[in-house]
């Protein structure tokens, strides 16, 4: 079976300065990777997703994620944060055809001015 | 125009009791879940329906039964609800049933049991 580790569970950044959120996953099969927000109160958006080539994933709101294979890591940045990208992060691993997926139990980044 | 909606998105009710949340796509998927979050944020999916049909029940109690009328609703329906049950539930979709297909979400559905 898949899991993900998420291993920060709080990162607190100043507004304009870059950050990353560690992902890390584990499965003996291909999978997979996705990372989504939450804004308070609400459901979740999908950031970006790698399903295969290029291991650089460009998202929306600037945010990119790099698919490292030999270390099964998949970390979010981001170069330079806003206050509005205060939220929480989910990191997400499926396998390869059907499968739902498995979430990590999240990172909120916290960005004050 | 919500592309995955929800109701009711607050729920507040007694130990016992038992309810239902709604849940509709205007997407035209085919493929619609039922995610709990709970009070740690974690989320765990519960269904996954395929045309109507269950693919996918992640050892959920019997106490919760979803039922999909059509392709574009899936209901939760919840009998003699416990504490335990209070959690956010999170109704998604997505087109086909390939993993890789993004998964759309409602704002969720916070369900307070007291």
């Amino acid at each position: 079976a898949q899991s993900v580790t998420q291993l920060d569970s709080q990162v607190p950044v100043f507004e304009e300065a870059p950050v990353e959120l560690r992902c890390n996953y584990s499965s003996s099969v291909s999978v997979y990777l996705f990372w989504y927000v939450q804004y308070p109160n609400q459901g979740l958006q999908l950031l970006l997703k790698y399903l295969s080539g290029s291991t650089l994933v460009k998202g929306i709101n600037g945010f990119e994620a790099e698919f490292n294979k030999s270390q099964t890591s998949f970390h979010l940045r981001k170069p330079s944060v806003h206050i509005s990208d205060t939220a929480e992060y989910f990191c997400a691993v499926s396998l390869r055809g059907y499968s739902t997926l498995t979430f990590g139990k999240g990172t909120m980044l916290l960005v004050s001015p | 125009d919500t592309a995955v909606s929800q109701t009711p998105k607050y729920l507040v009710t007694q130990m016992g009791n038992d309810k239902s949340i709604k849940c509709e796509q205007n997407l035209g998927h085919d493929t619609m879940y039922w995610y709990k979050q709970d009070s740690k944020k974690f989320l765990k999916i519960m269904f996954s329906y395929n045309n109507k049909e269950l693919i996918i029940n992640e050892t959920v109690p019997n106490r919760f039964s979803p039922k999909s009328p059509d392709k574009a609703h899936l209901n939760l329906h919840i009998n003699s609800l416990e504490l335990g049950d209070s959690a956010v539930y999170f109704c998604a979709s997505s087109q086909g049933s390939d993993s890789g297909n993004t998964i759309y979400f409602g704002e969720g559905s916070w369900l307070t049991v007291v």
